[in-house]
């Protein structure tokens, strides 16, 4: 059983427009929540993070925004641009473990 | 800056070979964690290290074995590889407390024939 859902396999967006990356989630024990982003042949490196107890965080280009009553998280990238091409992981934290997603390719047209 | 280290990078087993997975960390992490990666799948958690000297069942155990070895080592061991074992391996650490963000090598690609 799925706990943390990646509905969209892939998403292609043109450089210079917003990114936006959705994660949802059925346990609502889960108290933290990351975005990892992993090229090929590379480890999935952190991306940004969010707990439950806010609704937004910002680290320059991405934002990511948590909609608790709707277990739902989103990703922004604004601009995109062509390095941000990758798959993106999103992961819940909950008794000091992590649950991840099944990944969304983004690719970013020049 | 090394971070997490994992060896080999590949491998090509036969079905019942044993093999070791290693995983090195040079952050001073107390926890250490091994996934795989299939298609499809995402990242599922076999075995994790909590702090040195302590190790715990993920979500898919079977068929693998962990040693902390110490603080910075952690390895993953296949006793007897069989084909559904064909997957990517990443080991990642992290620092106590809750949360805290881990910390991936590039993996080792297993491929049991």
């Amino acid at each position: 059983d799925q706990q943390v859902k990646q509905n969209s396999p892939s998403l292609s967006v043109q450089e210079g427009r917003i990114s936006i990356l959705n994660c949802d989630y059925t346990n609502s024990m889960f108290d933290y929540f990351l975005w990892y982003k992993k090229y090929p042949a590379e480890g999935p490196t952190f991306l940004i993070s969010i707990s439950s107890i806010k609704d937004k965080n910002e680290d320059g280009r991405f934002t990511v925004f948590l909609n608790k009553s709707a277990k739902h998280l989103s990703l922004h990238i604004v601009p995109s641009q062509p390095g941000d091409s990758a798959v993106y992981f999103c992961a819940a934290s909950g008794f000091g473990k992590l649950t991840f997603g099944t990944g969304t390719r983004l690719t970013i047209i020049p | 800056n090394a971070g997490v280290t994992q060896t080999p990078k590949f491998q090509v087993l036969k079905t019942g070979q044993s093999m070791t997975l290693q995983c090195a960390q040079d952050m001073n992490h107390n926890s250490m964690y091994w996934y795989r990666q299939d298609p499809g799948m995402g990242l599922r958690l076999i075995y994790y290290s909590a702090s040195e000297g302590t190790t715990d069942k993920g979500e898919v155990p079977n068929g693998y074995n962990v040693s902390r070895l110490n603080k910075r080592e952690f390895s993953l061991r296949l006793e007897s590889a069989a084909p559904s074992q064909t997957s990517v391996y990443f080991c990642a650490s992290s620092s106590t407390g809750n949360p805290q963000p881990q910390h991936f090598g590039d993996g080792t690609r297993l491929s049991i024939l």
